[in-house]
């Protein structure tokens, strides 16, 4: 079946340095990836999305390429800020790759603190 | 546009006792699934619902039930709760459940069993 890991948290970092978030996945075909943030007390929202091979998703700083060659979908961001203190999500959705499952496989989740 | 809907937003339920949550897609949106998230297991799919049908169940014991009605919005039910059912329960909604489409969720329902 499908499968996500990414790294093991927590991850602490100072304000404007540099950040990356790996997670890698298990699926059959081309699915498409996505990251997703949950701040503390909220759902889940949409970080950034990639389709197919070699697409590069990008918002509010945060970018991931699409890595069919090393199954991975690597989250960086140049200078984080404290506000980006969250719990982030790499998920697959396996519905292009014609998948019928109708839903997300998240990884577990990788706590962010930025510290000013 | 309204957001995803979820109540309530905090429950506190008795072992054996048995639950419904609720959850109102972005109008227009036919898709609604549902997770459950909690600190060991992490992000754990329950189902989908599209136009009042279930096409996806994910790993859950019978006690884990939903529908969809016909306007979209959606209930899950946990009958006779375990402990082991305190978890953040998540609704997402989509236009058809396709992720070209996106899903949106919800700020979820935190279920708290003693």
């Amino acid at each position: 079946g499908n499968s996500v890991t990414q790294m093991e948290g927590p991850v602490t970092l100072s304000e404007e340095a540099f950040l990356t978030i790996n997670c890698t996945y298990t699926a059959t075909g081309y699915p498409s990836l996505f990251w997703y943030v949950q701040y503390p007390g909220e759902g889940l929202q949409l970080l950034l999305k990639a389709t197919k091979a070699d697409d590069k998703g990008s918002n509010k700083g945060f970018e991931a390429t699409y890595r069919k060659e090393t199954t991975s979908f690597h989250l960086e961001k140049g200078s984080v800020q404290v506000s980006d203190s969250a719990v982030y999500f790499c998920a697959l959705s396996d519905y292009n790759s014609g998948g019928s499952n109708y839903k997300l496989t998240f990884g577990k989740g990788t706590l962010l603190t930025v510290n000013p | 546009k309204a957001g995803v809907t979820q109540t309530p937003r905090y429950l506190i339920k008795t072992r054996g006792q048995q639950v419904t949550l609720s959850c109102s897609p972005i109008s227009g949106h036919r898709s609604v699934s549902w997770y459950q998230q909690t600190p060991g297991q992490g992000l754990q799919f329950l189902f989908e619902y599209f136009s009042e049908t279930q096409r996806n169940k994910g790993n859950f014991p019978g006690r884990f039930s939903g529908r969809q009605f016909s306007n979209s919005r959606s209930e899950m039910n946990v009958s006779t709760l375990e402990l082991g059912d305190s978890a953040l329960y998540l609704c997402a909604s989509s236009l058809e459940g396709r992720d070209n489409y996106g899903y949106t969720f919800g700020s979820g329902t935190r279920l708290t069993v003693v």
